[in-house]
């Protein structure tokens, strides 16, 4: 059975830090991983799909690894800023026509 | 335009009550999906339907239906409220199945408070 965990559970962080947030998964044979952000009492936003033939996919300050061998995926966060507090979750699909399966997220906070 | 939209945004009710969630998207999407996240902010899947076809359906209690009424609707039923209903219910969609890369897009929520 899939399982995704992501550490760590929550991180502080000072403005301008550069930060990387981790996500593990038991089975290395996923379809898809995708990175969310959750801003308190919000929905979910997308901010990275990484396809399973994937390495890594950027998207302006952040940048998301894969590596489906060693069943993980980082997130990197460049010059992180008070506006990037939330929490991130990590999600896999196994396969095709399945539904993702969430980490328990990491709470980030980027104090000024 | 909101991609995935759901109604009511909060919703409070007493035990034993019935009430429905809706969810409608226009991104033309086949999938679509009800996730449960929990009092610890724990996400997990619910139902899915693709096409109007149920396709998932997780070890739910049968109070919970889901109804599609066509592709871009997926509602969500729940009879006999319980105060261990209260939780946010997001609805979800995302493209057809057999393609790679299947992106999903959330909808903002139903925070649920049963009383």
């Amino acid at each position: 059975k899939q399982e995704v965990t992501q550490i760590p559970a929550a991180l502080s962080v000072p403005e301008g830090e550069n930060l990387v947030l981790n996500c593990s998964f038991t089975d290395s044979a996923i379809y898809n991983l995708q990175w969310f952000r959750q801003d308190p009492g919000k929905g979910l936003t997308s901010l990275l799909l990484i396809q399973s033939s994937q390495r890594e996919q950027t998207s302006g300050r952040l940048n998301a690894s894969l590596d489906k061998s060693s069943g993980r995926s980082t997130l990197y966060i460049a010059a992180s800023q008070p506006g990037d507090s939330a929490t991130y979750l990590c999600a896999v699909i196994v396969e095709a026509g399945t539904a993702l399966i969430f980490g328990k997220g990491t709470t980030l906070s980027v104090s000024s | 335009d909101t991609a995935v939209s759901q109604t009511p945004k909060y919703l409070v009710t007493q035990m034993g009550n019935d009430k429905s969630i809706k969810c409608e998207q226009n991104l033309g999407h086949d999938t679509m999906y009800w996730y449960k996240q929990d009092s610890k902010k724990f996400l997990k899947i619910m139902f899915s339907y693709n096409n109007k076809e149920l396709i998932i359906n997780e070890t739910v209690p049968n109070r919970f239906s889901p109804k599609s009424p066509d592709k871009a609707h997926l509602n969500l039923h729940i009879n006999s409220l319980e105060l261990g209903d209260s939780a946010v219910y997001f609805c979800a969609s995302s493209p057809r199945r057999r393609f790679r890369g299947t992106e999903a897009f959330f909808g903002q929520g139903t925070r649920l408070t049963v009383v």
